[in-house]
């Protein structure tokens, strides 16, 4: 069962790369998402997808740029990388979904992805 | 604005022990409420999941209860083990937006022999 797959699990950059955060699922499910967690604050929403082809913006997403050419894969890619952008990037699929797009069901979340900006 | 807090942020007790977990969420229009686990580099683990037209959930020795009315929910921890140790976090899924899945900062569960 490999669920939510995320690469890498560790990532070094220096400010000013563009790197891609790759998330992959196996479990056939509509929605997918990216966060990023931050000591204090909780988990706060990136980009999201609700299929193939769409894609929306969550609560922080500036500096991230998202795509999704099929159900499986979800990557997460940074332009130009800054301090700020240091943190913990967790994805997350979910397979239940109302017709406005909004996840209700149960979110299987990769193990993260920890990114360091210098 | 709609919130989500966790009080309070970090809770050690002895082994044993039923604990409760509280969390408070600003808007009672929410469609439903979660409770995850993460252990320190891991991912979050889906506990239990609560819709807006439940009370409560129940998995093995966790409870978890939910009151649109006041704005709480929380996680009832029965006979505690080491093993609980981690951080619990809660989410509510606010209706009226998409996605509006909001996090609290978690709570870290330390259970000691």
């Amino acid at each position: 069962n490999a669920g939510v797959t995320q690469t890498p699990k560790f990532q070094v950059l220096k400010t000013g790369q563009s790197m891609t955060l790759q998330c992959a699922q196996d479990m056939n499910h509509e929605y997918m998402s990216w966060y990023r967690q931050d000591p204090g604050m909780g988990l706060r929403l990136i980009h999201y997808s609700v299929g193939a082809g769409i894609t929306d913006q969550g609560e922080v997403p500036n500096g991230y740029n998202v795509s999704r050419s099929t159900t499986e894969d979800f990557p997460l890619r940074l332009l130009s990388a800054a301090p700020s952008q240091t943190s913990v990037y967790f994805c997350a699929s979910s397979s239940s979904l109302l017709w406005t797009g909004l996840a209700t069901g149960e979110l299987f979340f990769g193990e993260g992805s920890r990114l360091t900006v210098l | 604005k709609q919130e989500v807090t966790q009080i309070p942020a970090a809770l050690s007790v002895p082994e044993g022990e039923n604990l409760v977990l509280n969390c408070s969420f600003t808007d009672s229009a929410i469609y439903n409420l979660q409770w995850f686990r993460q252990d320190p580099g891991k991912g979050l683990t889906s506990l239990l999941l609560i819709q807006s037209s439940q009370r409560e959930q129940t998995s093995g020795r966790l409870n978890a209860s939910l009151d649109k009315s006041s704005g709480r929910s929380t996680l009832y921890i029965a006979a505690s083990q080491p093993g609980d140790s981690a951080t619990y976090l809660c989410a509510a899924l606010f209706s009226g937006g998409y996605n509006k899945l909001i996090f609290g900062a978690g709570t870290r569960l330390a259970v000691h022999p």
